[in-house]
């Protein structure tokens, strides 16, 4: 079956470590997207990609890195510099970015606590 | 600055009809769509509105106005299993995803 996979569901990281999401899809989608999502507040975006070795910065970027290597792939590496990284983290992708009846298909999430 | 609004929680009982509301102010429009967000899960597409009126899809209706930057999602015949997040989210003229923070639908026995 077509869909995102990403791993690991549950992260635990001490405080100055930099730590890398995955994320993998099969469903042939052309866009990916990284978004942040906290208690009492709408799915933030952190980085997006609309083409292999491109990606665009979103509204939080800040203390977050990402590579697009592959159409398959856009992992998430949350660095040191992020001040407040403890949040549910959603990884989507679409057929395409740019247009009006762009649908996303959501991972699982990858949920990320710092101790 | 860009705004999606929805209540933060509803209550309602199972077999009956809710209507959650989503109001918004955004920087052009190019569609408003809602996805169904179980605890701890990824949201799942529920509809795709772009021009005014409604759209019904089983159970689930949506409607839009675009005048009064208003949309709403109808559940009809609730069952338990609706029980989750409902989120809004609107198209702006730069085709970027604006998203509300959701509600959370409680159905009770």
């Amino acid at each position: 079956d077509g869909g995102i996979t990403q791993s690991p569901k549950y992260l635990f990281r001490k405080e100055g470590q930099n730590v890398t999401l995955s994320c993998e899809q099969n469903l042939n989608h052309d866009a990916m997207y990284w978004y942040r999502q906290d208690p009492g507040q709408g799915l933030r975006l952190i980085y997006y990609s609309q083409i292999v070795n491109d990606f665009q910065k979103g509204d939080i970027a800040e203390g977050y890195s990402v590579s697009r290597e592959k159409k398959e792939s856009f992992p998430l590496t949350v660095t040191s510099a992020q001040k407040n990284p403890t949040a549910f983290y959603l990884c989507a992708s679409s057929i395409s970015g740019g247009s009006g009846a762009n649908v996303l298909t959501f991972g699982a999430g990858s949920r990320l606590t710092v101790l | 600055g860009q705004n999606i609004d929805q209540p933060t929680e509803m209550t309602a009982t199972e077999g009956a009809i809710v209507q959650i509301n989503c109001t918004y102010q955004t920087s052009g429009f190019n569609g408003l769509f809602w996805y169904q967000q179980h605890a701890g899960e990824a949201p799942t597409f529920l509809s795709y509105n772009v021009l005014d009126g409604l759209e019904e899809k089983g159970r689930f209706s949506s409607f839009l106005s675009r005048s009064k930057g208003y949309s709403y999602l109808l559940l009809k015949e609730l069952q338990m299993k609706d029980s989750a997040s409902y989120l809004c989210a609107v198209m702006d003229s730069n085709y970027q995803l604006i998203w509300g923070a959701g509600t959370k639908l409680i159905i009770k026995p």
